[in-house]
């Protein structure tokens, strides 16, 4: 079915450290994939894509990994900032459908 | 270039009422996609348009319905309101052949 989810709802890391944030999705009809940041009052703001013919792509301190053996996503954000506090989504598009199927959001916290 | 913009930014109904929301899509972006985000759902879509069409639906009752008009800016509207419809209503648009969404920063329902 459609479902995208995530397994972590919650993370915290020290400022300058590394974070990853995983997300499982289970539709292996999705052939395009999405990060968002969302800041509190705000909108989602798009972060980095992959496309399922592609394992992984990086992007200015972010990169996106992609295993469709085991459907897992996830975002790796290097060298932690304040600024990078948010609620993290992970969405899929499901090829032909312009719609956004998106998992619960992981909040991740960047500690002084 | 402007961002997507959403009118208004925050609107209190009671039950029994309806409401009509606005989006203005980024330039040159024809297709305007809406979503509902609760703490307890995340993130859900409502429905896309293209071309004044609507081209995609979610599982959302008959109460919500949207249109597109021929500059692209999109009403989304919800009949006989319900406490259970307060929420972050999300608009986003796409530019042309590409799945990237770039939402608005929302108008916040409460529904009392």
């Amino acid at each position: 079915g459609e479902s995208v989810g995530l397994h972590l709802p919650t993370l915290s890391v020290q400022e300058g450290d590394n974070s990853i944030i995983n997300c499982a999705y289970s539709n292996s009809a999705s052939d395009y994939f999405i990060w968002y940041k969302q800041e509190s009052g705000k909108g989602p703001q798009f972060i980095i894509d992959i496309r399922s013919n592609m394992d992984k792509r990086q992007g200015q301190r972010v990169t996106v990994l992609l295993n469709k053996t085991v459907k897992h996503l996830s975002l790796q954000i290097a060298a932690t900032q304040p600024g990078d506090s948010a609620v993290y989504f992970c969405a899929e598009i499901i090829q032909g459908a312009q719609k956004l199927v998106f998992g619960q959001g992981t909040r991740l916290t960047i500690n002084p | 270039k402007a961002g997507v913009t959403q009118t208004p930014r925050y609107l209190i109904k009671t039950r029994g009422q309806q409401v009509t929301l606005s989006c203005s899509p980024i330039s040159g972006h024809r297709s305007v996609s809406w979503y509902q985000q609760t703490p307890g759902q995340g993130l859900q879509f409502l429905f896309e348009y293209f071309s004044e069409t609507q081209r995609n639906k979610g599982n959302f009752p008959g109460r919500f319905s949207g249109r597109q008009f021929s500059n692209s800016r999109s009403e989304m509207n919800v009949s006989t309101l319900e406490l259970g419809d307060s929420a972050l209503y999300l608009c986003a648009s796409s530019p042309p052949w590409s799945y990237e969404q770039y939402f608005g920063p929302g108008t916040r329902l409460t529904v009392t």
